[in-house]
């Protein structure tokens, strides 16, 4: 099984639109937990963390389920600027541990 | 601030040839930088870990004398592909940890796209 997995998508979406991206992971000592986003050809770049009480920041929602081991990313009012791939990413001992991503297209 | 350099950006090389790639750290102290490789519609795999000053610690099934790793600052560590071959193309991307930061507080290059022919 591996470290982090999550659906690779791609998501085709209009503007506007609702989307949910998922994630588990396999160990339990995992400690924090993050989402990237990459752009193509370019540097994941830190978008949010994930914390159990779940988080918010303006536009995008994560939420951790630490007994389940699931970590969410919710987009709302999906813009065309959100294409790209999205990262999960757990950190283990100060280890970071990446998905493989989950590939996001917006379209008008 | 927490910016993070690589250079070259773009490496063309022909088979057999060693290339090195940098990764400086401009505005910050990094005692531990990471390399990552990345195939296309792939996740990032972590190479190696670096610490200054130290030897590097190689991840399962990566060459380490195939990879040469060289952390001889706290501002700087180098990536050498030596005898590179086609298998090796990739986009390759270090990131550096602040040091005495948490994890998370990792910042990444924008990569070198590396094509060997």
């Amino acid at each position: 099984r591996k470290e982090v997995e999550q659906d690779p998508g791609p998501f085709n979406v209009p503007e506007g639109a609702t989307v949910a991206f998922n994630c588990t992971y396999s160990n339990s000592a995992s400690q924090s937990f993050f989402w990237y986003r990459q752009d193509c050809r370019k540097e994941p770049k830190l978008l949010m963390s994930v914390y159990s009480s779940g988080n918010e920041d303006g536009r995008f929602t994560a939420q951790l389920n630490r007994a389940s081991q699931y970590i969410s990313l919710l987009i709302r009012d999906s813009k065309l600027s959100d294409s790209a791939t999205y990262l999960c990413v757990v950190n283990l001992f100060n280890d970071m541990r990446f998905g493989a991503g989950t590939r996001l297209t917006v379209k008008p | 601030g927490a910016v993070v350099s690589q250079h070259p950006s773009w490496v063309i090389c022909k088979s057999g040839t060693s290339v090195k790639i940098e990764c400086r750290s401009l505005d910050f102290q990094a005692t531990t930088m990471f390399w990552y490789r990345q195939f296309p519609k792939q996740s990032l795999m972590l190479m190696a870990t670096s610490n200054e000053g130290s030897k590097a610690t190689y991840e399962q099934g990566v060459e380490k004398d195939k990879f040469l790793i060289n952390h001889a600052s706290l501002t700087l560590s180098t990536l050498t592909v030596t005898s590179a071959h086609p298998e090796d193309s990739s986009f390759y991307i270090c990131s550096a940890r602040v040091s005495g930061a948490a994890a998370y507080e990792q910042y990444f290059g924008p990569g070198t796209r590396l094509t060997v022919t």
